[in-house]
């Protein structure tokens, strides 16, 4: 089965100062990777995808996220964090075996404090 | 490109009544969209899948009698809330798997369900 870990409610970051928000997954096969960013009473925003390839992807807003497949992580980050960059973020994974079911972690909340 | 609406953003009804939710693809077609409701605080919790002229593939605990599901078109799926309570107030999030590969969902900006 599928599963997505984001072992930290909310993370605090100066900023300026670089951020990183969490992510494990679990599943079979290889994997499908994305990171969504959700800002308060709206739906979410794409903002990156692992699907194979370079390790390192790179996506909107200044964002990268690295997929390790040894510790089946794929970390988000930024090398200095923006005020607006404050909110609600999922990470979410889907098997390549088939199907379209993507399976979304329960959110990292990202405060960002000038 | 690959932008995502929902009508309404917002609705109040009253118990009882039966409330429908648009998503449109607004510049790509999508065979497959998603359903999702999100409680305050907490994750997205996948309601159904549906596919473009077939019937929508409901996860386990989900109604599909309450919670109907149409996708009568490659650019437009509804959500009826049928009989709504209280308890099916909510934030409703459907989204439509993208173009070139369909690795990537984009989502409809959600619609605030409250039902008094």
């Amino acid at each position: 089965a599928q599963s997505v870990a984001q072992p930290e409610d909310q993370v605090n970051v100066a900023e300026g100062n670089p951020l990183t928000v969490k992510c494990t997954y679990s599943v079979s096969g290889n994997p499908y990777l994305f990171w969504y960013v959700q800002y308060p009473n709206r739906g979410l925003q794409f903002l990156l995808k692992y699907i194979t390839g370079d390790n390192l992807v790179k996506g909107s807003y200044g964002f990268e996220a690295e997929f390790n497949k040894s510790q089946t992580s794929f970390h988000l980050k930024k090398p200095s964090a923006l005020v607006s960059d404050s909110a609600l973020y999922f990470c979410a994974v889907r098997a390549n075996t088939g199907g379209f079911k993507t399976i979304f972690g329960a959110g990292t909340r990202l405060f960002v404090k000038a | 490109g690959a932008v995502v609406s929902q009508h309404p953003s917002r609705v109040i009804c009253k118990s009882g009544t039966s409330v429908k939710i648009e998503c449109r693809s607004l510049d790509f077609q999508a065979t497959t969209m998603f359903w999702y409701r999100q409680f305050p605080k907490q994750s997205l919790m996948l309601m159904a899948t549906s596919n473009e002229g077939s019937k929508a593939t409901y996860e386990q605990g989900v109604e599909k009698d309450k919670f109907l599901i149409n996708h009568a078109s490659l650019t437009l799926s509804t959500l009826t809330v049928t009989s709504a309570h209280p308890e099916d107030s909510s934030f409703y999030i459907c989204s439509a798997l993208g173009q070139g590969g369909a690795e990537t969902q984009y989502f409809g900006p959600g619609t605030r369900l409250l039902v008094l």
